[in-house]
């Protein structure tokens, strides 16, 4: 069975601050795919990364970095020089590889950030 | 635009009522998906169907149904029998059945049952 777990319920930092975002994994699969979603107060959850399990180069996109690493299963994801906007739940998710049998998701518990002036 | 609705985004209803959540999609998504999000927990799968007139249970199936006879749409029933329903509904969809693509989200409904 698959798992996703994201040890840190809760993360406060003052604006400016780098903040990194824990995930660990947990599948029996060789090929899958990672995930990072953002959920604003809004509710809405929006998509931020994807990465397939074949590809362990680090990616930045901006003031966001990720760090994948298949040694010790995890997907960490750094912000920056955070800023007020950032402050939401950020899920960290996980989905096997399979054509046509669905693309079921496993979420994470979430992280929530607050990030204050 | 693209994209998904759900609504209505707040809904309350008595103990012992059924209720039908709505869920359109525009993107010509093959798949679309309802999970369940309760306070301090992750996203957990409800149903997801692959095709129009096919779904499939997830892994909090039970007290809840769904239909799936257009491609655009996925209504999401909460019946009577499910024992908590107070939660917030999320609908997403994705461009493929196959694993590795991302899901897109609707707003959600945050269901309320007095």
């Amino acid at each position: 069975a698959q798992k996703v777990t994201q040890a840190q319920t809760e993360i406060s930092v003052v604006e400016k601050e780098d903040v990194t975002l824990d995930c660990v994994y947990e599948t029996r699969d060789t090929t899958y795919y990672l995930f990072w979603y953002k959920q604003p107060p809004s509710g809405e959850l929006v998509f931020l990364i994807r990465r397939n399990s074949f590809d362990e180069q680090n990616e930045i996109s901006g003031r966001y970095s990720w760090n994948f690493q298949k040694s010790t299963s995890s997907f960490n994801f750094t912000i920056t020089a955070s800023q007020v906007v950032d402050s939401a739940v950020y899920f960290c998710a996980l989905s096997e590889a399979r054509t046509g049998g669905g693309n079921k998701l496993t979420f994470g518990t979430g992280t929530q950030l607050k990030v204050e002036l | 635009d693209g994209g998904i609705t759900q609504s209505p985004k707040y809904l309350f209803r008595k103990e012992g009522q059924n209720v039908t959540l709505s869920c359109e999609q525009n993107l010509n998504h093959d798949a679309m998906y309802w999970y369940r999000q309760d306070p301090g927990q992750g996203l957990r799968l409800i149903y997801y169907s692959q095709i129009v007139n096919d779904f499939q249970k997830g892994d909090i199936a039970e007290g809840y149904s769904v239909s799936r006879e257009k491609k655009e749409s996925f209504p999401l029933t909460v019946t009577s029998a499910q024992k908590n329903p107070t939660a917030f509904y999320l609908c997403a969809s994705s461009i493929r059945t196959s694993g590795g693509d991302e899901q897109f989200f609707g707003p959600g409904t945050r269901l309320t049952v007095l």
